[in-house]
């Protein structure tokens, strides 16, 4: 089975400054995406960023890019230029195609102004 | 990206009485749908997958005749939880995706309080 392991429970940086997020995972398989998802406290789920495992090119969305190691099963999420409305839980996720999200733990992530 | 509607946001019923939530993809046709259970400041814990026209299937651990799910339609799902007791008080967030797409969208979720 997969799994995936946020080891970051609560990170907190100030306005403007870049943090990243850590994130690994478990499978066997060779064709899979990852996801960051961002939970604001509407709980709302929101898709910040897409990674296919097939590209080796890092995904990147305005502010939001990750580095996504396949042999080392490691998928952090970079914020740079942190803002004040970044502040939220953001949750890893793998899913193999259609088939069902697989979640981590998530990151509390605090913006201080 | 497409929306997927959720409703009701809060419910607060009594226990030994049964609550129904809906979930809806509302421009696109949802040929999945996942149905979550998250506990305060904890990850989304998967309840049942279910495909229209099919019957959900559910995680370990999942009561199939207390949670039923229904997805009669290629717009709808419903998540009945039958005689709620406290400790089924939690939020629900559905989830919706078509064909081979591989994106999942979330409804808005439920805060169900079962007093």
């Amino acid at each position: 089975a997969q799994t995936v392991t946020q080891s970051q429970p609560e990170m907190s940086v100030q306005e403007a400054e870049t943090v990243t997020l850590s994130c690994t995972y478990d499978t066997s398989e060779s064709n899979y995406y990852l996801f960051w998802y961002k939970q604001p406290p509407s709980r709302q789920m929101i898709l910040v960023i897409r990674q296919e495992a097939y590209k080796q090119q890092n995904a990147t969305e305005n502010r939001f890019s990750v580095n996504f190691q396949k042999a080392a099963k490691s998928f952090s999420l970079k914020i740079s230029d942190s803002q004040l409305g970044d502040t939220a839980m953001y949750f890893c996720a793998f899913s193999q195609g259609a088939q069902k999200l697989v979640f981590g733990q998530g990151t509390r992530l605090t913006i201080n102004p | 990206g497409a929306v997927v509607s959720q409703h009701p946001s809060r419910v607060i019923c009594k226990s030994g009485t049964s609550v129904k939530i809906e979930c809806r993809s509302l421009d696109f046709q949802a040929t999945t749908m996942f149905w979550y259970r998250q506990f305060p400041k904890k990850s989304l814990m998967l309840m049942a997958t279910s495909n229209e026209g099919s019957k959900a299937t559910y995680e370990q651990g999942v009561e199939k005749d207390k949670f039923l799910i229904n997805h009669a339609s290629l717009t709808l799902s419903t998540l009945t939880v039958t005689s709620a007791h406290p400790e089924d008080s939690s939020f629900y967030i559905c989830s919706a995706k078509w064909a081979q797409n591989t994106e999942a969208f979330f409804g808005q979720g439920t805060r169900l309080t079962v007093v």
